[in-house]
Protein backbone atom coordinates (compact mmCIF):
# COMPACT_ATOMS: atom_id res chain seq x y z
CA UNK A 1 0.00 0.00 0.00
CA UNK A 2 1.89 3.18 -1.36
CA UNK A 3 1.57 6.50 0.73
CA UNK A 4 2.60 8.69 3.00
CA UNK A 5 3.17 8.56 6.57
CA UNK A 6 3.79 10.70 9.17
CA UNK A 7 4.42 10.36 12.59
CA UNK A 8 3.45 10.83 15.32
CA UNK A 9 -0.25 12.02 14.78
CA UNK A 10 -0.11 14.18 17.51
CA UNK A 11 2.60 15.83 19.67
CA UNK A 12 3.04 17.92 22.99
CA UNK A 13 6.16 20.25 23.44
CA UNK A 14 6.90 21.74 26.33
CA UNK A 15 8.67 25.63 26.07
CA UNK A 16 12.50 25.10 25.12
CA UNK A 17 12.39 21.72 23.94
CA UNK A 18 13.17 19.98 20.41
CA UNK A 19 11.32 17.66 18.64
CA UNK A 20 11.19 15.72 15.50
CA UNK A 21 8.76 14.57 13.46
CA UNK A 22 8.77 11.49 10.94
CA UNK A 23 7.77 11.78 7.43
CA UNK A 24 8.29 8.31 5.68
CA UNK A 25 7.08 7.90 1.71
CA UNK A 26 7.06 4.18 -0.42
CA UNK A 27 5.92 6.40 -3.40
CA UNK A 28 9.81 6.30 -5.26
CA UNK A 29 9.11 9.99 -5.27
CA UNK A 30 12.36 12.48 -5.35
CA UNK A 31 10.97 15.15 -4.07
CA UNK A 32 9.81 15.86 -0.06
CA UNK A 33 8.63 19.11 1.28
CA UNK A 34 7.54 20.43 5.03
CA UNK A 35 4.83 23.03 5.27
CA UNK A 36 3.12 24.56 7.93
CA UNK A 37 -0.87 25.16 8.55
CA UNK A 38 -2.03 27.76 11.29
CA UNK A 39 -5.95 27.38 12.15
CA UNK A 40 -7.90 29.51 9.16
CA UNK A 41 -4.82 29.88 6.88
CA UNK A 42 -3.05 28.65 4.15
CA UNK A 43 0.13 26.53 3.27
CA UNK A 44 3.56 27.86 4.37
CA UNK A 45 6.28 26.04 3.02
CA UNK A 46 9.67 25.22 5.79
CA UNK A 47 11.51 22.91 3.68
CA UNK A 48 12.01 21.14 0.59
CA UNK A 49 14.22 18.58 -1.35
CA UNK A 50 14.83 17.24 -3.90
CA UNK A 51 17.51 14.48 -4.11
CA UNK A 52 19.07 13.31 -1.45
CA UNK A 53 21.67 15.06 1.06
CA UNK A 54 20.20 17.78 -0.35
CA UNK A 55 17.77 20.67 0.59
CA UNK A 56 16.67 24.44 0.56
CA UNK A 57 14.70 26.65 2.91
CA UNK A 58 11.26 27.59 2.15
CA UNK A 59 10.14 30.70 3.28
CA UNK A 60 9.57 30.14 6.81
CA UNK A 61 12.90 28.08 7.83
CA UNK A 62 13.64 29.94 10.73
CA UNK A 63 13.32 27.28 14.11
CA UNK A 64 13.49 24.26 11.99
CA UNK A 65 15.70 21.97 10.37
CA UNK A 66 16.02 18.81 8.13
CA UNK A 67 17.55 15.99 7.01
CA UNK A 68 17.33 13.47 3.83
CA UNK A 69 19.55 11.04 4.43
CA UNK A 70 17.50 8.39 2.25
CA UNK A 71 15.21 9.06 -0.57
CA UNK A 72 11.90 7.52 1.82
CA UNK A 73 12.38 9.83 4.57
CA UNK A 74 13.17 13.50 5.26
CA UNK A 75 12.55 14.20 9.13
CA UNK A 76 11.60 17.56 10.47
CA UNK A 77 13.03 18.72 13.65
CA UNK A 78 11.36 21.79 15.60
CA UNK A 79 13.87 23.32 17.72
CA UNK A 80 13.46 25.94 20.75
CA UNK A 81 14.33 28.70 18.45
CA UNK A 82 10.88 28.12 16.48
CA UNK A 83 9.42 30.68 19.30
CA UNK A 84 5.47 29.57 17.81
CA UNK A 85 5.16 25.88 16.94
CA UNK A 86 1.70 25.02 17.95
CA UNK A 87 0.43 24.35 14.36
CA UNK A 88 -0.46 21.70 11.50
CA UNK A 89 2.73 20.39 10.18
CA UNK A 90 2.26 18.45 6.68
CA UNK A 91 4.84 16.23 4.54
CA UNK A 92 4.09 16.15 0.50
CA UNK A 93 5.93 14.78 -2.00
CA UNK A 94 5.99 14.52 -5.66
CA UNK A 95 7.93 12.39 -8.38
CA UNK A 96 10.77 14.91 -9.85
CA UNK A 97 11.22 18.68 -9.28
CA UNK A 98 10.92 19.22 -13.66
CA UNK A 99 7.68 20.27 -15.01
CA UNK A 100 5.06 17.75 -16.80
CA UNK A 101 3.58 15.09 -13.83
CA UNK A 102 4.62 16.55 -11.04
CA UNK A 103 1.81 15.83 -8.68
CA UNK A 104 1.90 16.15 -5.05
CA UNK A 105 0.59 14.03 -2.36
CA UNK A 106 0.27 14.65 1.36
CA UNK A 107 0.78 12.81 4.51
CA UNK A 108 -2.14 12.83 7.05
CA UNK A 109 0.11 15.74 9.04
CA UNK A 110 1.58 16.33 12.69
CA UNK A 111 -0.48 18.35 14.90
CA UNK A 112 1.77 19.85 17.16
CA UNK A 113 1.00 21.87 20.68
CA UNK A 114 3.50 23.75 23.25
CA UNK A 115 2.29 23.06 26.41
CA UNK B 1 6.64 37.71 -5.30
CA UNK B 2 4.53 34.55 -6.61
CA UNK B 3 0.92 34.61 -5.26
CA UNK B 4 -2.36 32.73 -5.89
CA UNK B 5 -5.17 35.08 -5.06
CA UNK B 6 -8.84 32.91 -4.07
CA UNK B 7 -11.57 33.89 -2.24
CA UNK B 8 -11.79 32.97 1.18
CA UNK B 9 -15.77 32.35 1.22
CA UNK B 10 -17.77 30.60 2.43
CA UNK B 11 -19.45 29.98 -0.88
CA UNK B 12 -22.83 28.23 -0.11
CA UNK B 13 -24.48 26.39 -2.48
CA UNK B 14 -27.72 24.23 -2.33
CA UNK B 15 -27.16 20.48 -3.00
CA UNK B 16 -27.52 19.22 -6.99
CA UNK B 17 -26.59 22.96 -7.44
CA UNK B 18 -23.02 23.76 -9.83
CA UNK B 19 -20.22 25.06 -7.53
CA UNK B 20 -18.03 27.34 -8.84
CA UNK B 21 -14.56 28.05 -7.52
CA UNK B 22 -11.99 30.36 -8.80
CA UNK B 23 -7.66 31.52 -8.85
CA UNK B 24 -5.57 33.62 -10.42
CA UNK B 25 -2.07 32.98 -10.39
CA UNK B 26 0.55 35.62 -10.77
CA UNK B 27 3.68 33.65 -12.63
CA UNK B 28 3.06 33.43 -16.27
CA UNK B 29 5.95 31.14 -16.28
CA UNK B 30 4.06 27.51 -14.58
CA UNK B 31 3.07 25.29 -16.65
CA UNK B 32 1.40 22.97 -13.37
CA UNK B 33 -2.08 23.75 -11.93
CA UNK B 34 -3.76 21.38 -8.92
CA UNK B 35 -6.70 21.55 -6.90
CA UNK B 36 -6.78 20.22 -3.47
CA UNK B 37 -9.96 19.51 -1.24
CA UNK B 38 -9.39 19.55 2.68
CA UNK B 39 -12.09 18.28 5.06
CA UNK B 40 -11.49 20.03 8.42
CA UNK B 41 -8.69 18.22 10.57
CA UNK B 42 -7.45 16.43 7.63
CA UNK B 43 -4.51 16.61 4.76
CA UNK B 44 -5.27 18.11 1.57
CA UNK B 45 -6.18 15.91 -1.12
CA UNK B 46 -5.06 15.91 -4.54
CA UNK B 47 -8.46 15.99 -6.89
CA UNK B 48 -7.47 17.07 -10.26
CA UNK B 49 -4.45 18.73 -12.32
CA UNK B 50 -4.53 20.43 -15.11
CA UNK B 51 -1.38 21.35 -17.61
CA UNK B 52 -2.76 22.80 -20.77
CA UNK B 53 -5.32 25.53 -21.41
CA UNK B 54 -8.95 24.43 -21.66
CA UNK B 55 -11.46 22.22 -19.76
CA UNK B 56 -10.20 18.64 -17.88
CA UNK B 57 -13.32 17.04 -16.34
CA UNK B 58 -12.90 13.69 -14.16
CA UNK B 59 -16.31 12.73 -12.90
CA UNK B 60 -18.32 15.36 -11.29
CA UNK B 61 -15.22 17.65 -10.93
CA UNK B 62 -14.20 20.06 -14.31
CA UNK B 63 -10.96 22.11 -14.11
CA UNK B 64 -10.68 24.90 -16.31
CA UNK B 65 -7.33 26.94 -17.31
CA UNK B 66 -6.77 30.22 -18.98
CA UNK B 67 -3.04 30.93 -19.18
CA UNK B 68 -3.57 34.18 -20.91
CA UNK B 69 -5.84 35.82 -18.19
CA UNK B 70 -3.80 33.74 -15.39
CA UNK B 71 -6.31 32.00 -14.11
CA UNK B 72 -7.52 28.32 -13.22
CA UNK B 73 -11.51 27.33 -12.12
CA UNK B 74 -13.06 24.44 -10.71
CA UNK B 75 -16.62 23.08 -11.14
CA UNK B 76 -17.98 20.67 -9.26
CA UNK B 77 -21.58 19.42 -10.64
CA UNK B 78 -24.59 17.73 -8.50
CA UNK B 79 -23.01 19.32 -5.20
CA UNK B 80 -23.81 17.28 -2.63
CA UNK B 81 -22.94 17.81 1.02
CA UNK B 82 -20.13 15.94 1.15
CA UNK B 83 -18.40 18.26 -1.33
CA UNK B 84 -18.38 20.52 2.06
CA UNK B 85 -14.36 21.27 2.44
CA UNK B 86 -11.81 24.04 2.22
CA UNK B 87 -10.23 24.01 -2.24
CA UNK B 88 -7.22 24.91 -2.23
CA UNK B 89 -5.86 25.63 -6.09
CA UNK B 90 -1.61 25.68 -6.29
CA UNK B 91 0.79 26.09 -8.86
CA UNK B 92 4.22 25.23 -9.65
CA UNK B 93 6.82 26.49 -11.11
CA UNK B 94 10.98 26.28 -10.42
CA UNK B 95 10.79 23.25 -8.13
CA UNK B 96 8.58 24.75 -5.65
CA UNK B 97 4.68 24.39 -5.27
CA UNK B 98 2.76 27.76 -4.31
CA UNK B 99 -0.33 27.54 -2.79
CA UNK B 100 -3.83 29.74 -2.70
CA UNK B 101 -5.12 30.21 1.40
CA UNK B 102 -8.04 28.39 0.39
CA UNK B 103 -12.19 28.31 -0.77
CA UNK B 104 -14.39 27.03 1.89
CA UNK B 105 -17.63 25.72 0.36
CA UNK B 106 -20.65 24.81 2.09
CA UNK B 107 -23.53 22.16 0.16
CA UNK B 108 -26.97 22.73 1.61
CA UNK B 109 -28.95 19.65 1.72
Amino acid sequence: DGGITQSPKYLFRKEGQNVTLSCEQNLNHDAMYWYRQDPGQGLRLIYYSQIVNDFQKGDIAEGYSVSREKKESFPLTVTSAQKNPTAFYLCASSISSGQGNNEQFFGPGTRLTVL
Amino acid sequence: QKEVEQNSGPLSVPEGAIASLNCTYSDRGSQSFFWYRQYSGKSPELIMSIYSNGDKEDGRFTAQLNKASQYVSLLIRDSQPSDSATYLCAWYNFNKFYFGSGTKLNVKP
